[in-house]
């Protein structure tokens, strides 16, 4: 257990509707970091937020948004869905030091039917 | 912005013997390499890292090699067993002050260890 939690676990919806994947980092970690991965794209880096501030934005649809709250969980928001959006969402922390070792969650399996 | 290329994209191995898997990135501003395994249905999972400032590190069977000035870094696996079959992703970080660490990954290798 790398100690980020990640729910839900499995997400199936609809094309045209909105979805809200929630990431808890691990304690004391500041930053929080989104990917998506597919089968033919590998592991897309979307946006980084490091104490509720966007830090970096990869990849990321303009249909896609996040935040991260003062309690530091962060939520991507997914709207207007396609079926191309289908996907494994995974979310990692990393601590404040030097040595960038990002520690991921267990992901949320979206699918779009 | 930068780039990471992954070789091969899969690989198959007998039990025991070593595989090699290889990464170029493009940006030399890159200043720290992890490499990530992920079992099927699994979250990546950090097995080695290495910064800038080494040219090698090994931690029990697994080394990683980086050639700053060729801009490549590679994973090796000694003595192969069942269980290191996964997919393993390289990684580059570009520091660009503050707190960012954008991790940019290759495409990913699927080793396959045959008993």
């Amino acid at each position: 257990d790398s100690g980020v939690t990640q729910t839900p676990k499995h997400l199936i919806t609809a094309t045209g509707q909105r979805v809200t994947l929630r990431c808890s980092p691990r304690s004391g970690d500041l930053s929080v970091y989104w990917y998506q991965q597919s089968l033919d794209q590998g592991l897309q880096f979307l946006i980084q937020y490091y104490n509720g501030e966007e830090r970096a934005k990869g990849n990321i649809l303009e249909r896609f948004s996040a935040q991260q709250f003062p309690d530091l969980h962060s939520e991507l928001n997914l709207s207007s869905l396609e079926l191309g959006d289908s996907a494994l969402y995974f979310c990692a922390s990393s601590p404040q030091t030097g040595r960038n070792i990002q520690y991921f969650g267990a992901g949320t399996r979206l699918s779009v039917l | 912005g930068e780039n990471v290329e992954q070789h091969p994209s899969t690989l198959s191995v007998q039990e025991g013997d070593s595989a090699v898997i290889k990464c170029t990135y493009s940006d030399s501003a890159s200043n720290y390499f992890p490499w990530y395994k992920q079992e099927l249905g699994k979250r990546p999972q950090l097995i080695i890292d290495i910064r800038s400032n080494v040219g090698e590190k090994k931690d029990q069977r697994i080394a990683v090699t980086l050639n700053k000035t060729a801009k490549h870094f590679s994973l090796h696996i000694t003595e192969t067993q069942p269980e290191d079959s996964a997919v393993y992703f390289c990684a580059a970080s570009i520091y660009s002050g503050g707190s960012n660490y954008k991790l940019t990954f290759g495409k990913g290798t699927l080793l396959t260890v045959n008993p």
